[in-house]
């Protein structure tokens, strides 16, 4: 079956501008969780949705950055008045389930988008 | 507050050694362990999961092995091929969370 898909691959925007990022989820997986990959930061959490709902949204760094996700399925991470800082690989996960055995916890991820602010 | 550290950060190592990776982790309250695989330029592929009652699981040439109580995780590949050079990141999912907590990362260069 296809694995977690994410558009675009690459985004170069310009400082300032508002970008969209979105996230295809493994069919069937309820748990969706968006993580940032920076040089100078490593691999972070940003926020986890469970379902439609996001009772994890503690990594977002700022109020520039949402997420919403609709019908349990897609998800887009937005990112308002981008800045140079938020340049950096988006990644997306999935799985099965947040609850109940850990191994429905397993996170599969998509390829990433790049974003470059200039 | 969850910190996991991976030692060594980088290895480079002959084609057809046996090598030890290792991932600890400063609370040992976790849910479970992932090891994963990345690529230069790509997603995160993933390799192994241990579930905090388990001790180790094996997929092929790889074993990953947990010790909850001490912290410590290993992750074992064996008969090692140009094929397995890679990032391989390491990353718990703390108790009452969902979200991963991810290691820098070992990076491995298998030279033929």
């Amino acid at each position: 079956g296809a694995g977690v898909s994410q558009s675009p691959s690459n985004k170069v925007t310009e400082k300032g501008k508002d970008v969209e990022l979105r996230c295809d989820p493994i069919s069937g997986h309820t748990a969706l969780y968006w993580y940032r990959q920076s040089l100078g930061q490593g691999l972070e959490f940003l926020i986890y949705f469970q379902g439609n709902s996001a009772p994890d949204k503690s990594g977002l760094p700022s109020d520039r950055f949402s997420a919403e996700r609709t019908g349990g399925s897609v998800s887009t991470l937005t990112i308002q008045r981008t800045q140079q800082e938020d340049s950096a690989v988006y990644l997306c996960a999935s799985s099965r389930g947040a609850s109940g055995s850990p191994s429905y916890n397993e996170q599969f991820f998509g390829p990433g988008t790049r974003l470059t602010v200039l | 507050k969850q910190e996991v550290t991976q030692i060594p950060a980088a290895l480079s190592v002959p084609e057809g050694e046996n090598l030890v990776l290792n991932c600890s982790f400063t609370d040992s309250a976790i849910y479970n362990l992932q090891w994963f695989r990345q690529d230069p330029g790509k997603g995160l592929t993933s390799l192994l999961l241990i579930q905090s009652s388990q001790r180790e699981q094996t997929s092929g040439r790889l074993n990953a092995s947990l010790d909850k109580s001490s912290g410590r995780s290993t992750l074992y590949i064996a008969a090692s091929q140009p094929g397995d050079s890679a990032t391989y990141l390491c990353a718990v999912v703390p108790g009452g969370y969902n979200k991963l907590i991810f290691g820098a990362g070992t990076r491995l260069a298998v030279h033929p």
